[in-house]
């Protein structure tokens, strides 16, 4: 069965400083993998993903992450961080069967000091 | 832009009332799903549906069953609310019948269950 980690719930960072989340994943195939966003008292909303090719996928909202094989992770990165950033964060991994479900992560929650 | 809404943003009900759930997806999507959110287990998935009239069991289905009459609809129902219940749910929709694709959530309902 696929898994997500995400090992921490929150993080505290100052306005303009770069700011890196962390999703190790366990599934025995090529994995789906998905950054989600949830902003206070909304739904979620795609970030970006990765199904193939580069391994480095770039966003909306100046987000990327890195797909690393080897060490099962696909981790979040932005360079700056912005007050608005701040939010709770999903990890999602999907398969290529099983009707497009999603194993989400416990989330990250960001805040973000001035 | 997809647009999945959620029937009400917040619901209060009593313990062993039949609850219903409505979500409305307008992107002619093959998939539908319902998630609980609820603090430090990120979403779990309680069902989803791959065609009208077509549904399955997720991680968590207990005390829950769905309905998709047509395409665009899917209802979660609560037989008989419980305390144990009360959380946020969540709707989403994605359009790739037999694989990954990006799953597309509404705002949310926050249900509590007194």
């Amino acid at each position: 069965a696929q898994s997500v980690t995400q090992p921490d719930i929150h993080i505290t960072v100052s306005e303009g400083a770069s700011l890196e989340l962390r999703c190790n994943y366990s599934y025995g195939a090529t994995p789906y993998l998905f950054w989600y966003v949830q902003s206070p008292g909304q739904g979620l909303q795609l970030l970006l993903k990765y199904f193939s090719g580069d391994t480095l996928v770039q966003g909306i909202k100046g987000f990327e992450a890195e797909f690393k094989r080897s060490q099962s992770s696909f981790n979040l990165r932005k360079p700056s961080v912005h007050w608005s950033d701040a939010a709770e964060y999903f990890c999602a991994v999907g398969s290529g069967t099983s009707y497009g479900k999603l194993t989400f992560g416990q989330g990250t929650i960001l805040t973000v000091h001035p | 832009d997809v647009k999945v809404t959620q029937s009400s943003r917040y619901l209060v009900k009593r313990t062993g009332e039949k609850v219903f759930l409505e979500c409305v997806q307008d992107m002619d999507h093959e998939n539908m799903f319902w998630y609980r959110q609820d603090p430090g287990l990120g979403l779990r998935l309680i069902y989803f549906s791959y065609d009208v009239k077509m549904k399955e069991k997720g991680d968590i289905p207990e005390g829950y069953s769905v309905s998709r009459e047509k395409k665009e609809r899917f209802s979660l129902i609560l037989e008989s609310a419980s305390t144990n219940q009360t959380s946020m749910y969540l709707c989403a929709s994605s359009f790739l019948a037999g694989g990954p694709d990006t799953q597309y959530f509404g705002p949310g309902t926050r249900l509590t269950v007194l």
